[in-house]
């Protein structure tokens, strides 16, 4: 069946700009989690969204970045202002319920300049 | 919060050899510990898993075992191929908690034809 998706696959965008990033969880999984992950680093928390319970933010590095997810299903993570250390790779997951495997989508490259 | 240390960084075997990359935790309570192959402009993907009661699990090539005592884990490839090539991390979670997955840094592992 169809895997975690998400889009764009890349960004490039201007320093102080807004950014939104999109995920499409697989069908029917509860749980959507946002990773980012770092040239040369390993993949960091960012948030997390189980049913329609309130998100789990502790991993969110500033008041920049926000998340919501709507209808239980599609997440935008969206970044204001943008500073050049948010280049990363923005990486998605889903999973069928809390407490379950992890699946990932492809990423978001975002290159700020 | 969790602490996941993984080595080498690097780690290059010819192939038909073995690979092993290991990794070492420090919250008791985490009780699942994935691992993911990433490959290079693509998402992690998940390759194997073991949870907490169990001190061994193998599929195939690959296989991982788990020290609750000493809270390490490794994994092991065996007669790797040139496809093996990739980026692995490895991951713990207590999933009786928040359930966001905390990463090693990562091995590049190359495997010479």
């Amino acid at each position: 069946g169809a895997g975690v998706s998400q889009s764009p696959s890349n960004k490039v965008t201007e320093k102080g700009k807004d950014v939104e990033l999109r995920c499409d969880p697989i069908s029917g999984h509860t749980a959507l989690y946002w990773y980012r992950q770092s040239l040369g680093q390993g993949l960091e928390f960012l948030i997390y969204f189980q049913g329609n319970s309130a998100p789990d933010k502790s991993g969110l590095p500033s008041d920049r970045f926000s998340a919501e997810r709507t209808g239980g299903s599609v997440s935008t993570l969206t970044i204001q202002r943008t500073q050049q250390e948010d280049s990363a790779v923005y990486l998605c997951a889903s999973s069928p319920s809390f407490q379950e495997t992890q699946y990932f989508g492809p990423g978001t490259r975002l290159l700020v300049l | 919060g969790e602490n996941v240390e993984q080595h080498p960084s690097t780690l290059s075997v010819q192939e038909g050899d073995s690979a092993v990359i290991k990794c070492t935790y420090s919250d008791s309570a985490s009780n699942y510990f994935p691992w993911y192959k990433q490959e290079l402009g693509k998402g992690p993907q998940l390759i194997i898993d073991i949870r907490s009661n169990v001190g061994e699990k193998k599929d195939q090539r690959i296989a991982v075992t788990l020290n609750k005592t000493a809270k390490h884990f490794s994994l092991h490839i065996t007669e790797t191929q040139p496809e093996d090539s990739a980026v692995y991390f490895c991951a713990a979670v207590d999933q009786t908690g928040a359930n966001n997955l905390f990463f090693g840094t990562g091995t590049r592992l190359t495997v010479i034809p």
